[in-house]
């Protein structure tokens, strides 16, 4: 069975651009989260879908969006990037809402420049 | 809100010795724990968690951790590392709201 996949692996973007960022969940796996997790620290929460509606969403401003499509599958949105959004953004499912414990894609790397 | 604080920002160790990685959280309400582990440019992979029951939990690769209540710890251990025990390694939290809450990570670098 195929894990979480993301795409892409590594882009790079010139501030004040737009960028999405695409999650495709486990087969069967209802709930979508994203984490941002720049060089040196612990994720940070970002949001999460369930059954295609927000279900929580983390200090994060408002140029950063998200949404949850009809297979399960999500994008990440970022407006008016800045230097400082340039991490790893990584997305997890779950079968349910989480409290099993999530699985996590590879990641994808986002350079500001 | 929940937090986690992992003591230790680097571990070093040779081959073969023991590792204790430690965690402590802080909540107010029931909690899930886990222990994930990333490898150089990979995303995070679950090592054990806990939901409930008993307090000792054994998971991939021969890891292990113990919850304690009473002193809002989570620590992680095994009893003989090997070279690709090498990683970063990350304590999480989440409360009913489902939401992972992650320290800042300790490295663990292992050498022959």
């Amino acid at each position: 069975d195929a894990g979480v996949t993301q795409s892409p692996t590594h882009l790079i973007k010139t501030r004040g651009q737009h960028v999405t960022l695409r999650c495709s969940p486990i087969s069967g796996h209802k709930s979508v989260s994203w984490y941002q997790q720049v060089l040196g620290q612990g994720p940070q929460f970002i949001f999460q879908y369930y059954e295609k509606e927000e279900r929580g969403r983390g200090n994060f401003p408002d140029r950063f969006s998200a949404r949850q499509f009809p297979n399960y599958s999500s994008e990440l949105n970022v407006n008016a990037l800045l230097l400082g959004d340039s991490a790893l953004y990584l997305c997890a499912s779950s079968l349910n809402r989480g409290n099993y414990g999530y699985t996590f894609g590879s990641g994808t790397r986002l350079t500001v420049v | 809100a929940q937090s986690v604080t992992q003591l230790d920002s680097q571990v070093p160790v040779f081959e073969e010795a023991p590792v204790e990685l430690r965690c402590n959280y802080s909540s107010s309400v029931s909690v899930y724990l886990f222990w994930y582990v990333q490898y150089p440019n990979q995303g995070l992979q679950l090592l054990l968690k806990y939901l409930s029951g008993s307090t000792l939990v054994k998971g991939i690769n021969g890891f292990e951790a113990e919850f304690n209540k009473s002193q809002t710890s989570f620590h992680l251990r095994k009893p003989s590392v090997h070279i690709s025990d090498t990683a970063e390694y990350f304590c999480a939290v989440s409360e009913e709201d489902y939401k992972l809450s992650f320290g800042a990570g300790t490295t663990v670098t292992v050498r022959a």
